[in-house]
C-alpha cells in the first residue's frame, strides 16, 4: 500500500533556530500534500495545502513567512519552521494524496522548542 | 505497534438513516482519539476529539464514543444527509505519533 514517510519523528531545537521537516511519498506520486499541526489536547488542524510545483495555500491564521512549504517534486514536500519559538512546539503531520485517493499520512513530527 | 482498523471500508445508505462507523485500536495507551472527515481532494476536517479520560463527545448530529479498555470507538451519525458523503477517519494519539485508520468511505444516496 501507499506509504508516506515523515522525518524526523521528533526534534528539539533552540528558540530562534529553524527546523525542516520532510514528507516523502515512497511508492506513489503525490500531487497534493497537506501539513497539519496539533497542539496538546487539541484537534489536528490543517495548516496548508501544497500542490507540486506551485505555491502552498495557507489556512487562515497560519503565517506563510514563518512556515515555509516547498513541494518541488511529486514525492517530497518540506515544512520549515523559521525562527522557532516555544509556542511553535507542536505535533506536525503531513499527508500525501495521489490521483483519486484518500490521503496517506506520515508518522508525524513532535517539535519541542526550548 | 499501534494498529487502527475501521469497519466497514465503505458504506452506502439512503438519506435519512442513522448509521454507525466503527474504529478499533490495539494499544489502549492513548492520549486521545479523533474522528475526521475528508472530502475528495481536500485535507482533513476534525469532527470530534475524545480525550482518553472521556467516554463520548457530541457535536450536532454526530456522537462519538470511546471504550479505551476494549480498544473501540464508534461514530454515530443521525439523520444522514447527502452532504455527509465523505471518507471518515479515526486516529489515535499515542506517546510518539498519530495513527490513523484507513477510513470508511460513506455515500448517502438522495
Amino acid at each position: 500500500g501507499a506509504v508516506v514517510s515523515q522525518h524526523p519523528s521528533w526534534v528539539i531545537c533552540k528558540s530562534g533556530t529553524s527546523v525542516k521537516i520532510e514528507c516523502r511519498s515512497l511508492d506513489f506520486q503525490a500531487t497534493t500534500m497537506f501539513w497539519y499541526r496539533q497542539f496538546p489536547k487539541q484537534s489536528l488542524m490543517l495548516m496548508a495545502t501544497s500542490n507540486e510545483g506551485s505555491k502552498a495555500t495557507y489556512e487562515q491564521g497560519v503565517e506563510k513567512d514563518k512556515f515555509l512549504i516547498n513541494h518541488a517534486s511529486l514525492t517530497l514536500s518540506t515544512l520549515t519552521v523559521t525562527s522557532a519559538h516555544p509556542e511553535d512546539s507542536s505535533f506536525y503531520i503531513c499527508s500525501a494524496e495521489g490521483q483519486g485517493g484518500v490521503g496517506c499520512f506520515g508518522q508525524g513530527t513532535r517539535l519541542t522548542v526550548v | 505497534k499501534q494498529e487502527v482498523t475501521q469497519i466497514p471500508a465503505a458504506l452506502s445508505v439512503p438519506e435519512g438513516e442513522n448509521l454507525v462507523l466503527n474504529c478499533s485500536f490495539t494499544d489502549s495507551a492513548i492520549y486521545n482519539l479523533q474522528w475526521f472527515r475528508q472530502d475528495p481532494g481536500k485535507g482533513l476536517t476534525s469532527l470530534l476529539l475524545i480525550q482518553s479520560s472521556q467516554r463520548e463527545q457530541t457535536s450536532g448530529r454526530l456522537n462519538a464514543s470511546l471504550d479505551k479498555s476494549s480498544g473501540r470507538s464508534t461514530l454515530y451519525i443521525a439523520a444522514s444527509q447527502p452532504g455527509d458523503s465523505a471518507t471518515y477517519l479515526c486516529a489515535v494519539l499515542g506517546a510518539q505519533k498519530l495513527v490513523f485508520g484507513q477510513g470508511t468511505r460513506l455515500t448517502i444516496n438522495p
